[in-house]
């Protein structure tokens, strides 16, 4: 089974729904990242967690909040969904600081 | 702030050619240099790093100097397979902060 899972894998939704996005973590560890990957951008930060009382904004916050619900889980929301939102989104995971394990991403698309 | 650059893809190669992938970084202090791969419709993996000036890091015969006199952390292998074709990113973290992602190279190997 995988370390860290994402779902759905695929999700198409439309302008102005609410919609959310689930990881989950068997791997035991405290930090918890969200990042949406854009043809030419790469990676970028929305949301990370080093601890179950913790939440930071990363690079590109605006327009998505998150929950940590547990310290296996770690959930991000876009409260209204817009076309430039469709991307490709991956949860990570950090025993603390260094290697990220990846999660199979899940692919939003906004219409 | 931080930042990672890489060389632009895509990248087509011969099998058995000689690779090489440009990433330069910028960055206060001493952060740790990675690169990830991403294999297609996959999530990224770490395939080496490095956390020191001179460490070479090395894995399934690709290979990464970390040269802190050129801000550089080149990624090499000397004979590519058809089974390397991927995405390649470069990244640089401070322990306990976050990780920054280059844009990604995406490579070709043809038979």
């Amino acid at each position: 089974d995988a370390d860290v899972t994402q779902t759905p894998r695929n999700r198409i939704t439309k302008t102005g729904k609410r919609i959310m996005l689930e990881c989950s973590q068997t791997k035991g560890h405290d930090r918890m990242y969200w990042y949406r990957q854009d043809p030419g951008l790469g990676l970028r930060l929305i949301y990370y967690s080093f601890d179950v009382k913790d939440i930071n904004k990363g690079e590109i916050s605006d327009g998505y909040s998150v929950s940590r619900q547990a310290q296996a889980k770690f959930s991000l929301s876009l409260e209204s969904a817009i076309p430039n939102q469709t991307a490709l989104y991956f949860c990570a995971t950090s025993p603390g600081g260094d290697t990220q394990y990846f999660g199979p991403g899940t692919r939003l698309t906004v219409l | 702030g931080d930042s990672v650059t890489q060389m632009e893809g895509p990248v087509t190669l011969s099998e058995e050619a000689f690779l090489t992938i440009n990433c330069t970084y910028t960055a206060t202090g001493y952060p740790s240099l990675f690169w990830y791969v991403q294999y297609p419709g996959e999530g990224l993996q770490l395939l080496l790093k490095a956390t020191k000036a001179d460490d070479k890091g090395s894995n399934k015969g690709f290979e990464a100097t970390y040269r802190k006199e050129t801000t550089s952390f080149h990624l090499e292998k000397g004979s590519v397979q058809v089974s390397d074709s991927a995405v390649y990113f470069c990244a640089l973290i401070h322990p306990g902060n976050q990780f920054y992602f280059g844009t990604g190279t995406s490579l070709t190997v043809i038979p």
